[in-house]
Order: structure tokens, then C-alpha cells, then sequence
């Protein structure tokens, strides 16, 4: 079974730049999370789609970052423009259960650096 | 609101000699409760949940309601352990919203 993909794996912008993060979740998988996770801190969720509509974002700062998630399935995490604090490992993670006990499993991270 | 708490960030621990990673958590219902392990260069992965009462590498963790806890506990720590643990909570019902605590890295001294 192929895992959570996300892409790139590394980005260096400058301040008030933009960027954009892609993820491909497992196949099946109806639950997708977006998390910020700063050095030292954990995981840190920004949004979280079921299907392709929003269950939560309620920490996504939306002046700023916007995701979606179009047909179900993929999804783009975008940040304009970006601050000297976004510096993060993006995480995308995606699970089969709606509720409950469900397991998350997690791509490799984007990290990105703002310089 | 739900909250994870690792006050450890670093815990040291001799090779053979017992571990134990604390978290507790707050939240009003009834939560589940998730230990994920990031080894190096590798991803976020699950590593045990309460419900499922199970070891896993060695590793067990005991829900305690009144202590509002969820220590993870080894009783012979190995080299391979050394990792990030992230202790993290998921509401019972409705949307699965997981939290995440800080992590508290393993180190394990040969």
C-alpha cells in the first residue's frame, strides 16, 4: 500500500513570498489533516477535511494560508505571504475513519524555511 | 478544549534500565489516547492506542482516568528505542480531531 505523498520535501523562500505544499493522501482515505509542526514543538493541526469539505480550521491563520481539497482526494496548502515564523515542517497525514478510534498516517513532512 | 501535556523533552536513560514517558491530557468527555514514535529520517508512525490494551516493541501504556495520565513504560530500555514520542488524544465522538503533545525525545545510552 503506498503511504501518505507529499510534496516538495524542502523549501527556502524569502519573506513575503508565497508557496504551495501537495499532498496525496492514501487511496480510500476519506479523513485529510494538515499540521504545522515548529522545531521543538509538536504537531500543530491546521485544518482537517472530510471528503473535500472543512471539519476544521479553526487554527488555520486564514489572512495568510488556504488549502483545499478538491474531488476528495489531493490537496494544496498555501501560504501568502509567508513570515519568518511559518519556518515549519508541514505535515499531511490522512486517516479511513471519520471518528473514533482511527489510525493517522503521515507523509514525510515539506520542510520549509523563510528566510 | 483538549490538551496533551509531555513535560519531559528529553529523557536519558541507560541501555537495559526501565523507561518511562509521562502525558497527561485534559478533556471534559471521554478521550482516546494514541502513543506515535518519529524515528530518525523516518515518519510519524503509530505506536500503540488504549483501546487496543496491546505491547507493542515492548512498550505498554495504561490509561488512568483519575490521574487523567497515559504514561508510556518499558521495562528494558534498548538502543533502538532512542526516537520522538508524541502522546496524543482524539475526541470520542463526532469528527476525529487528534492533539498532539510536545514530544519528548528518547535517548538511550549504550
Amino acid at each position: 500500500e503506498a503511504g501518505v505523498a507529499q510534496s516538495p520535501r524542502y523549501k527556502i523562500i524569502e519573506k513575503r513570498q508565497s508557496v504551495a505544499f501537495w499532498c496525496n493522501p492514501i487511496s480510500g482515505h476519506a479523513t485529510l489533516y494538515w499540521y504545522q509542526q515548529i522545531l521543538g514543538q509538536g504537531p500543530k493541526l491546521l485544518i482537517q477535511f472530510q471528503n473535500n469539505g472543512v471539519v476544521d480550521d479553526s487554527q488555520l491563520p486564514k489572512d495568510r494560508f488556504s488549502a483545499e481539497r478538491l474531488k476528495g482526494v489531493d490537496s494544496t496548502l498555501k501560504i501568502q505571504p509567508a513570515k519568518l515564523e511559518d519556518s515549519a515542517v508541514y505535515l499531511c497525514a490522512s486517516s479511513l475513519r471519520l471518528a473514533g478510534t482511527g489510525e493517522l498516517f503521515f507523509g514525510e513532512g515539506s520542510r520549509l524555511t523563510v528566510l | 478544549a483538549q490538551r496533551v501535556t509531555q513535560p519531559e523533552k528529553l529523557l536519558s536513560v541507560f541501555k537495559g534500565a526501565p523507561v518511562e514517558l509521562k502525558c497527561n491530557y485534559s478533556y471534559s468527555g471521554s478521550p482516546e489516547l494514541f502513543w506515535y514514535v518519529q524515528y530518525s529520517r523516518q515518519r510519524l508512525q503509530l505506536l500503540l492506542r488504549h483501546i487496543s490494551r496491546e505491547s507493542i516493541k515492548g512498550f505498554t501504556a495504561d490509561l488512568n482516568k483519575g490521574e487523567t495520565s497515559f504514561h508510556l513504560k518499558k521495562p528494558f530500555a534498548q538502543e533502538e528505542d532512542s526516537a520522538m514520542y508524541y502522546c496524543a488524544l482524539t475526541n470520542s465522538g463526532g469528527y476525529q480531531k487528534v492533539t498532539f503533545g510536545t514530544g519528548t525525545k528518547l535517548q538511550v545510552i549504550p
